[in-house]
């Protein structure tokens, strides 16, 4: 199975920050990831896909990046409804797997 | 508009069996992937099946041979057999829309499986 590893597993951030998380493969992915964002009590929401494909209706401040083994999801002005925990899901096997999460926190 | 509601979570013994069920609307399930994926409780997101447009079925290892995914064309209603439950089978079951090549594109509102004596 292929493992997805997030870091960091949290951070603390203001309201107009870039914040940058990151989610590394243990196989080659060849850009079959996405990202998804979950605020508590509620079911994940699709952001980004094929590595940095803006899902429709996603603000875009959102952005991912990255290749191979080694991705990125960017927010580059961080806003209050950002604050919710995000997760890459690859999407290359036909085992799929989630990394752990990162959840982003208000400073 | 697109539309996944679950059902089918409840309490069970360790041992158990339990069927879950995803009602579909604004689409059809046997022309789309659909997936199942979990969450214990204050835990992250873990995946366990999917369902492939043609029939191909797939698993986690932690479900493999204990689960079964299945839908029923006429009602555009996709399962989730779950036999043999474990403690660390306890969470919330989410059921989505797989779109090839994109991810999970739509979720259900998640029900919840309680596994206990």
């Amino acid at each position: 199975d292929i493992q997805m590893t997030q870091s960091p597993s949290s951070l603390s951030a203001s309201v107009g920050d870039r914040v940058t998380i990151t989610c590394r493969a243990s196989q080659g992915i060849s850009n079959s990831l996405a990202w998804y964002q979950q605020k508590p009590g509620k079911a994940p929401k699709l952001l980004l896909y094929a590595a940095s494909r803006l899902e429709s209706g996603v603000p875009s401040r959102f952005s991912g990046s990255g290749s191979g083994t080694d991705y990125t999801l960017t927010i580059s002005s961080l806003q209050p409804e950002d604050f919710a925990t995000y997760y890459c899901q690859q999407y290359y096997s036909t085992l799929w797997t989630f990394g752990q999460g990162t959840k982003v926190e208000i400073k | 508009e697109v539309q996944l509601v679950e059902t089918g979570g409840g309490l069970i013994q360790p041992g158990g069996s339990l069927r879950l069920s995803c009602a579909a609307s604004g689409f059809t399930v046997s022309s789309n992937y659909m997936s199942w994926v979990r969450q214990a409780p204050g835990k992250g997101l873990e995946w366990v099946s999917v369902i492939y447009s043609g029939g191909s079925t797939y698993y986690a290892d932690s479900v493999k041979g204990r689960f079964t995914i299945s839908r029923d064309n006429s009602k555009n209603t996709l399962y989730l057999q779950m036999n043999s439950l474990r403690a660390e089978d306890t969470a919330v079951y989410y059921c989505a829309r797989a779109i090839d090549r994109i991810g999970l594109d739509y979720w259900g509102q998640g029900t919840l499986v309680t596994v206990s004596s």
